[in-house]
């Protein structure tokens, strides 16, 4: 089946310090999402990405969408203590909300104050 | 803001039980999915439900699992039998009409099933 490939695994940072994580795919996806997991709870949609190149922010979030439509990054910039969790790339093959969404393994990320 | 609900928050049964999971999707929704993420590992989609039926299933929804909408606000997901690696957190979701591009899956807060 379709697998993403998320990276970095983990990252531990200084708090006002910008972070970096992206996702890449052998195949296409139509569409890519970033969900963020507190612990305990489920995930929650950051941003979404319908067109290659797109280029989306959300206050301190940007997420783009590769060219190739086979990757994605997501951005925070000056991060703070509450971006503690873990990150999530999603990709949908087709351009409908009912298609099952592919995971990647996350990037947990843990913010030193 | 409205939310897809999940109950019960965490579920502790013997090898073989049935269990069922419940879920309360966002009201207008239309589309109704499960995921699991086994514990430490990524979210992996079970099934997906439209109109009373299954549009949708991976591999890991066998014979053992099944779903229902029992009424106009619940859904709910049944194993029959459940097994030591049936051992995971079981994610509800809902997306409004599954048609359009920015239909986006709502996640419930999920159940935590331990199967020991």
């Amino acid at each position: 089946g379709q697998q993403l490939n998320q990276s970095p695994q983990s990252m531990f940072i200084q708090e006002g310090e910008d972070v970096s994580m992206n996702c890449t795919s052998s195949s296409i996806f139509n569409t890519w999402l970033w969900y963020k997991q507190d612990p305990g709870e489920g995930p929650v949609l950051l941003i979404a990405l319908y067109k290659a190149g797109e280029l989306t922010s959300n206050g301190r979030l940007t997420a783009q969408f590769g060219i190739t439509r086979k990757d994605s990054f997501l951005n925070i910039s000056a991060s703070i203590p509450s971006d503690v969790g873990i990150y999530f790339c999603a990709g949908q093959s087709w351009n409908s909300g009912n298609t099952p969404l592919v995971f990647g393994k996350g990037t947990r990320l843990s913010v030193i104050a | 803001e409205p939310e897809v609900t999940q109950t019960p928050s965490h579920q502790v049964t013997q090898m073989g039980q049935e269990v069922i999971l419940r879920c309360v999707p966002i009201s207008n929704h239309l589309y109704f999915y499960w995921y699991r993420q086994i514990l430490g590992q990524k979210v992996e989609f079970l099934v997906s439900f439209y109109n009373n039926e299954i549009s949708e299933k991976s591999e890991i929804f066998d014979d053992q699992f099944s779903v229902e909408r029992p009424d106009g606000s619940n859904f709910t997901l049944k194993i029959r039998s459940t097994k030591l690696e049936d051992s995971a957190m079981y994610f509800c979701a809902s997306s409004d009409t599954g048609k359009g591009r920015t239909d986006t899956q709502y996640f419930g807060p999920g159940t935590r099933l331990t199967v020991l």
